[in-house]
């Protein structure tokens, strides 16, 4: 079975410091992984893929295929950057393909 | 992208009654996937709902309990059944619309006395 790991559930930074969520994958040939945010009251919603490489609100993640490791990072935290952050990964193929797995998901709080 | 819409929004059920949780999308589309999160639990998914075909459902998970529906392409209903406290949890729906991201429902908050 395809396991997405995010070995920490709590995360606590100041505020201009940098931070780093750690998201490892079960290997299994080329994944597709993502980062999904939810932001206090709102919805959860998509905050990076790593096939984009794209940079988002100051967030990047490299795959790691070495490591199986897909970890956020951000240089300098803001307090809005306070959220539930979820690692997952895209099943793809067969009766799996477009379903997601989940990592258990870390809350960031940035602290003033 | 897509909009998705849930009711309710929250519910408290007695145990041994059924919930049905409806979904509505502003657009057409293939596949719509139901979740559930149980308290400070990650996302598992329940079940793939595609239009004209039987749910499929993953491990854990048995139609008998959690029926879907997926009438058309724009809407599909989750009913949780025969409810007991463990059932408690945030439901959420979500499609895939263009098959590199997903939307998610705002969630629809059950607790099961």
């Amino acid at each position: 079975a395809q396991r997405v790991t995010q070995p920490e559930k709590l995360l606590s930074v100041f505020k201009g410091a940098p931070v780093e969520l750690k998201c490892n994958y079960s290997y299994s040939g080329s994944p597709e992984l993502f980062w999904y945010v939810q932001y206090s009251r709102q919805r959860l919603q998509l905050l990076l893929r790593h096939i984009s490489r794209e940079s988002i609100k100051g967030f990047t993640a490299d795959l790691n295929k070495g490591e199986t490791s897909f970890h956020l990072k951000k240089p300098f935290a803001q307090e809005e950057d306070s959220a539930m952050y979820y690692c997952a990964r895209l099943n793809a193929g067969g009766t799996s393909y477009g379903k997601l797995t989940f990592g258990q998901g870390t809350i960031l709080t940035v602290h003033p | 992208s897509a909009v998705i819409s849930q009711k309710p929004s929250r519910d408290i059920c007695q145990r041994g009654t059924s919930l049905t949780i409806q979904c509505q999308v502003d657009s057409q589309v293939t596949m719509m996937f139901w979740y559930r999160q149980q308290p400070g639990q990650s996302l598992t998914l329940i079940a793939t709902a595609n239009q004209g075909s039987e749910a499929t459902y993953e491990s854990g998970f048995v139609i008998d309990k959690f029926p879907i529906s997926r009438p058309n392409l724009t809407f599909s209903t989750l009913t949780v059944s025969n409810m007991s406290p463990e059932d408690s949890s945030i439901y959420l729906c979500s499609v895939d619309p263009s098959y590199n991201e997903q939307f998610f429902g705002p969630g629809t908050r059950l607790t099961v006395l």
